[in-house]
């Protein structure tokens, strides 16, 4: 029973450009919370999704900040227009609908601007 | 009022001691608090979690002390391990819109020397 994925595991773009950071859950689960972490800090909630459904997205910032969980595919974090302040360790975590608070976390997209 | 207040931020402790890490958290609709385990290059994985209707939960080695009325818990790791070596992350969370949204404390880098 595979873990959650997440692709690609690094990831350098230049500003400007756009960064797609994939996750696909572990099996049998349908709720899918992206975490963002920066350097010597914790995790910051970004957006909650079920399939097809942004369920939550406080933590989001509201521009060039986009998600989507689509019927068939994994989750993608999208970020146009990068800038150096987006540098970090992007995370993305599942849990089943039986038992929500239970997360299980990716290994991470350690996202670079250049 | 989201915040949660972790310390310290590194702990060295010799093997076969006990580890122990402070939380502290403002917002009282918090009733769910996980801890998580981070080793580098690793996304975090669930430790432990206790809700507030009990004030001490152990697993193994592992053990939270949950104080409702100061608003504080804290994980005891007894018998440390040079294994033990990683960051740990206190979190809490509330099942308005769903316990997988977490507020994260800060981190502590814990170091067991053998």
């Amino acid at each position: 029973n595979a873990g959650v994925m997440q692709n690609p595991r690094h990831l350098v773009r230049r500003r400007g450009q756009e960064a797609r950071l994939r996750c696909s859950p572990m099996k049998g689960h349908s709720h899918v919370y992206w975490y963002r972490q920066l350097p010597e800090e914790g995790l910051k909630f970004m957006v909650y999704l079920q399939k097809e459904n942004i369920i939550d997205e406080s933590g989001m910032p509201k521009e060039r900040f986009s998600a989507e969980f689509p019927k068939e595919g994994p989750s993608i974090l999208r970020i146009q227009q990068v800038v150096r302040g987006d540098s970090a360790a992007y995370f993305c975590a599942t849990s089943s609908q039986q038992v929500n608070e239970k997360l299980f976390f990716g290994s991470g997209t350690q996202l670079s601007v250049l | 009022q989201q915040q949660v207040k972790q310390s310290p931020q590194s702990l060295i402790v010799q093997k076969g001691g006990i580890s122990i890490i402070n939380c502290a958290y403002e917002n009282t609709a918090f009733d769910y608090f996980p801890w998580y385990q981070q080793f580098p290059g690793k996304g975090p994985a669930l430790l432990i979690a206790i809700r507030p209707d009990v004030s001490e939960k152990k697993e193994g080695r592992f053990t939270i002390s949950f104080n409702k009325s100061a608003k504080q818990f804290s994980l005891h790791i007894m018998d440390s391990q040079p294994g033990d070596s990683a960051t740990y992350f206190c979190a809490a969370g509330t099942g308005g819109t769903s316990y997988g949204k977490l507020t994260f404390g800060q981190g502590t880098i814990l170091t067991v020397h053998p």
